[in-house]
C-alpha cells in the first residue's frame, strides 16, 4: 500500500540544523510532486515546501525561504528537508505528503494524499 | 496568500446529529477547495476534493458544497468515530496552498 515514513526529527538549539527524510513506498515515487507541511503544537497546518517530480521546480513558504532546502532522490524513493538557522517558531510536527491531482477537460484538481505519520522537530535551548 | 477562515473553531454535538462547518476564502477560489480530517495524534486524511467530490472510501455521511468564497462541510449523522479536527484547504494559488484554522468536533 502507499506509505510515507518520515524520520530525522528531534531536539535542536536555536540556530542549529536538522535534516528530515521521508521514505516512500507503494507507488512510483518519481511520477509525483511532493510537499512538506508542518503543524506547530496545538495549531493548524502550514504548507512549507514543494518539489516537482524531477526536482527541477521548487517553492517555499516565505516563513522558511532561505533557511530550508527541499530535495529528492528518485533512485532511493526519498524526499528530504534540510533545515538550517532553526528558530523556536519552527517547532512543529513535519509531515511529508504526496502532492497529487489531475486536470480534466474542464478543471484541475489538487490534493495532499497520503500523508506520513509526521516527525517532531523541537527548537529550544 | 489566500486566507481561509473556518467556523466554528469547535463544536459539540450528539451522536446522530447533523454537523455543519463553514469555510470562507479571502478571495474567489472557484471550487478549488479540499476538506481533511485529522484524528488525535494522527496525520490528516483527505475526505473531499474540489469542494464536493468525496474521496474513494469515505462514508457518504460526509459531504461538501459551495463555490467562490463560501463553502460548507456537513456530517449528516455524527458518529463516534468522527471525533476529529476538520480543515479546509484552498488550491487556487498553487503551489502556495493554505489551510483554515480547523474545527474540532466533539461528542456531547
Amino acid at each position: 500500500q502507499v506509505q510515507l515514513v518520515e524520520s530525522g526529527g528531534g531536539l535542536v538549539k536555536p540556530g542549529g540544523s536538522l535534516r528530515l527524510s521521508c521514505a516512500a513506498s507503494g507507488f512510483t515515487f518519481s511520477d509525483y510532486y511532493m510537499s512538506w507541511i508542518r503543524q506547530a503544537p496545538g495549531k493548524g497546518l502550514e504548507w512549507v515546501s514543494y518539489i516537482s517530480s524531477s526536482g527541477s521546480t521548487i517553492y517555499y513558504a516565505d516563513s522558511v525561504k532561505g533557511r530550508f532546502t527541499i530535495s529528492r532522490d528518485n533512485a532511493k524513493n526519498s524526499l528530504y528537508l534540510q533545515m538550517n538557522s532553526l528558530r523556536a517558531e519552527d517547532t512543529a510536527v513535519y509531515y511529508c505528503a504526496r502532492d497529487g491531482g489531475y486536470c480534466s477537460s474542464t478543471s484541475c484538481y489538487n490534493w495532499f494524499d497520503p500523508w506520513g505519520q509526521g516527525t517532531l522537530v523541537t527548537v529550544s535551548s | 496568500d489566500i486566507q481561509m477562515t473556518q467556523s466554528p473553531s469547535s463544536l459539540s454535538a450528539s451522536v446522530g446529529d447533523r454537523v455543519t462547518i463553514t469555510c470562507q476564502a479571502s478571495q474567489d477560489i472557484s471550487n478549488y477547495l479540499n476538506w481533511y480530517q485529522q484524528k488525535p495524534g494522527k496525520a490528516p486524511k483527505l475526505l473531499i476534493y474540489d469542494a464536493s467530490n468525496l474521496e474513494t472510501g469515505v462514508p457518504s455521511r460526509f459531504s461538501g458544497s459551495g463555490s467562490g468564497t463560501d463553502f460548507t462541510f456537513t456530517i449528516s449523522s455524527l458518529q463516534p468515530e468522527d471525533i476529529a479536527t476538520y480543515y479546509c484547504q484552498q488550491y487556487d494559488n498553487l503551489p502556495r496552498r493554505t489551510f483554515g484554522q480547523g474545527t474540532k468536533v466533539e461528542i456531547k
